[in-house]
């Protein structure tokens, strides 16, 4: 299986400063179709989770421009430039090239 | 707009087995491919099991293959999680989530194992 590896797994922020989580991947998640299925998901406390961005740097209908997404290959960043108090939750990466699907252990993200 | 509610979760006893279903509204559900994801008490997401679109391609993660199977009726707008020789492991909140992208998820069924 693909080993999706974040850091930091906690990240304790200042509101307005930015902030970034890594994806390492333990194989290439770029498909035989040329695309690279690598996607964000956040979830906020109490709720389920929801996607932020999708095929590495797309963000989803409502996301905030704030949230950015980068990275090929193996290696990919999530970025929040200026941290807000409703950002707080877990982040978390996932690939959809491999089976089975595999995600990232989550990435904790508290107001300082 | 888009709607995924999922339903079934229940305590059961390790070994027993339980039905999980999800109702879809909002889209056209037999042009979608599934997914269910569960997330253990206090823990991250794990990938369970995906559906094609028409049901012709299954896949499952190692740690419930052989003991759980996924399947769709798209006449009734639901995608269903049959799990057996249930283990305290599988307790979690599963979700039903559309899209190879996974880009709508339900709320949630929690199931507990435990005797």
């Amino acid at each position: 299986d693909v080993v999706m590896t974040q850091s930091p797994l906690s990240l304790p922020v200042t509101l307005g400063q930015p902030a970034s989580i890594s994806c390492r991947s333990s194989q290439s998640l770029v498909y035989s179709d040329g695309i690279t299925y690598m996607h964000w998901f956040q979830q906020r406390p109490g709720q389920s989770p929801r996607r932020l961005i999708y095929k590495v740097s797309n963000r989803d209908s409502g996301v905030p421009d704030r949230f950015s997404g980068s990275g090929s290959g193996t290696d990919f960043t999530l970025k929040i430039s200026r941290v807000e108090a409703e950002d707080v939750g877990v982040y978390y990466c996932m690939q959809g090239t491999h089976w089975p699907r595999t995600f990232g252990q989550g990435t904790k993200l508290e107001i300082k | 707009e888009v709607q995924l509610v999922e339903s079934g979760g229940d305590l059961v006893q390790p070994g027993g087995s339980l039905r999980l279903s999800c109702a879809a509204s909002g889209f056209t559900f037999s042009s979608y491919a599934m997914y269910w994801v569960r997330q253990a008490p206090g823990k991250g997401l794990e990938y369970v099991s995906a559906i094609s679109s028409n049901g012709g391609f299954t896949n499952y993660a190692n740690s419930v293959k052989g003991r759980f199977t996924i399947s769709r009726d798209n006449s009734k707008n639901t995608l269903y999680l049959q799990m057996g020789s249930l283990k305290t492991e599988d307790m979690a909140v599963y979700y039903c989530v559309r899209d190879w992208q996974l880009d709508n998820w339900g709320q949630g069924t929690p199931v507990t194992v435990s005797s």
